[in-house]
């Protein structure tokens, strides 16, 4: 069964910093990963797709990288902005059309 | 172009009731996700269906059930509610597996 890990639960930053969110999963023989926004009360935005053959994902100051082998990938945000305040939820697609997914990073950037 | 729309937004039921949700997928998008969402449990996989087929199901009691029509939209039902099935219902369309997910606002369903 896979596991997905995310890991710090949630994190503060200063406005203009830049942000690193982790993600590790259990299982290597994923079909992609995608990565997500999610606002209180709200359904979930889609950030970026990776496909196991990529290395990394890029829009505009986000950047995400997977490491399949070592069953990770990392989310970078550029410049922080207080409108970047959200949950931010890694899912793991694997053979069997169901995306496991992380607890989540809940991420508050301070002006 | 529309995205995923979930009918109703929010939902109170008493327990011993029974509730019908509502997903219309993206046009053209043939495979429809479900997945319950909590604070304990997060979010979990319901069920998933392709061109009217139910293609996978996650680990919920039989009380959790679902269907697709020809058009795509999907339903899904929770009879005999309990307490803990309180949760954000989402769902979510694809054209198919290999070109990720786009997820509704969800459904807010309370038991009381």
């Amino acid at each position: 069964k896979q596991e997905v890990t995310q890991i710090p639960a949630a994190l503060s930053v200063p406005e203009g910093e830049n942000l690193v969110l982790n993600c590790s999963f259990t299982d290597s023989a994923i079909y992609n990963l995608q990565w997500f926004r999610q606002d209180p009360g709200k359904g979930l935005t889609s950030l970026l797709l990776i496909q196991s053959s990529q290395r990394e994902q890029t829009s505009g100051r986000l950047n995400a990288s997977l490491d399949k082998s070592s069953g990770r990938s990392t989310l970078y945000i550029a410049a922080s902005q207080p409108g970047d305040s959200a949950t931010y939820l890694c899912a793991v697609l694997n053979g069997n059309n169901r995306l496991a997914f992380g607890k989540g990073n809940q991420v508050v950037v301070i002006p | 172009k529309a995205g995923v729309t979930q009918t109703p937004r929010y939902l109170i039921k008493t327990r011993g009731q029974q509730v019908t949700l509502s997903c219309s997928p993206i046009s053209g998008h043939r495979s429809v996700s479900w997945y319950q969402q909590t604070p304990g449990q997060g979010l979990q996989f319901l069920f998933e269906y392709f061109s009217e087929t139910q293609r996978n199901k996650g680990n919920f009691p039989g009380r959790f059930s679902g269907r697709q029509f020809s058009n795509s939209r999907s339903e899904m039902n929770v009879s005999t509610l309990e307490l803990g099935d309180s949760a954000l219902y989402l769902c979510a369309s694809s054209l198919d597996r290999g070109d990720g997910y786009t997820f509704g606002s969800g459904t807010r369903l309370t038991v009381v």
